[in-house]
């Protein structure tokens, strides 16, 4: 089955700081990964997403994300936190039907940034 | 370009009541999707449609309902509410010009209770 995981349900990080938030799939095939970002009350916003080729794919907002094959992983990263960062963090991938069309979400992470 | 709007905001149904939770979208984009997200659960799939008179069941689509008439909308319908759809709903839209996923852009979402 196609899935997608967050370990990590709260994540806190000082200002400044680098920061991480996780994910790990479980996908056959090639892997389409996506971060999404949820402020409060608002919709989801697309940060970036892997397709293929450079395992360090750059996203909106200073954010990166890097995939690792051989652990199967997808996580998010960004050198130096903002307060402005802290939101509710989702990966997504492809859902049962194996297309990115059809997504699957991991049950998010929440990231707050301390001042 | 207003992107995806969603009307009503909040709702609050009793058991057995129907509705219709709107999604319209200004962005010319062929798929359109509805979710709903639970606490600490992610967000799963209802129904999608891939263009104007398509639609497919998504991951939960039991006691729900969609039509797709124009591009433009994507009308969710709950016939008999139950407690169990209590939840947060989320349309979304794409571009689909990669079949292997383009980035979704989300409604604020439709808070819905049902006692």
């Amino acid at each position: 089955a196609q899935s997608v995981a967050q370990p990590e349900d709260q994540v806190n990080v000082a200002e400044g700081n680098p920061l991480t938030v996780k994910c790990t799939y479980s996908v056959s095939g090639n892997p389409y990964l996506f971060w999404y970002v949820q402020y409060p009350n608002r919709g989801l916003q697309f940060l970036l997403k892997y397709i293929t080729g450079d395992n360090l794919v750059k996203g909106s907002y200073g954010f990166e994300a890097e995939f690792n094959k051989s652990q199967t992983s997808f996580h998010l990263k960004k050198p130096s936190a903002l307060v402005s960062d802290s939101a509710l963090y989702f990966c997504a991938g492809p859902g049962s039907s194996g297309s990115a069309r059809q997504l699957t979400f991991g049950s998010g992470t929440q990231l707050t940034v301390l001042p | 370009n207003a992107g995806v709007t969603q009307t009503p905001k909040f709702r609050i149904l009793k058991i057995g009541q129907s509705m219709t939770l709107q999604c319209t979208q200004d962005m010319n984009h062929n798929y359109m999707y509805w979710y709903r997200q639970d606490p600490g659960m992610g967000l799963k799939l209802i129904y999608y449609s891939v263009g104007a008179g398509i639609t497919d069941k998504g991951e939960v689509p039991n006691g729900y309902n969609v039509s797709r008439s124009t591009t433009e909308d994507f009308p969710l319908r709950l016939e008999l509410a139950a407690p169990s759809q209590t939840s947060v709903y989320f349309c979304a839209s794409s571009r689909d010009r990669d079949r292997r996923g383009d980035e979704q852009f989300f409604g604020p979402g439709t808070r819905l209770t049902v006692l």
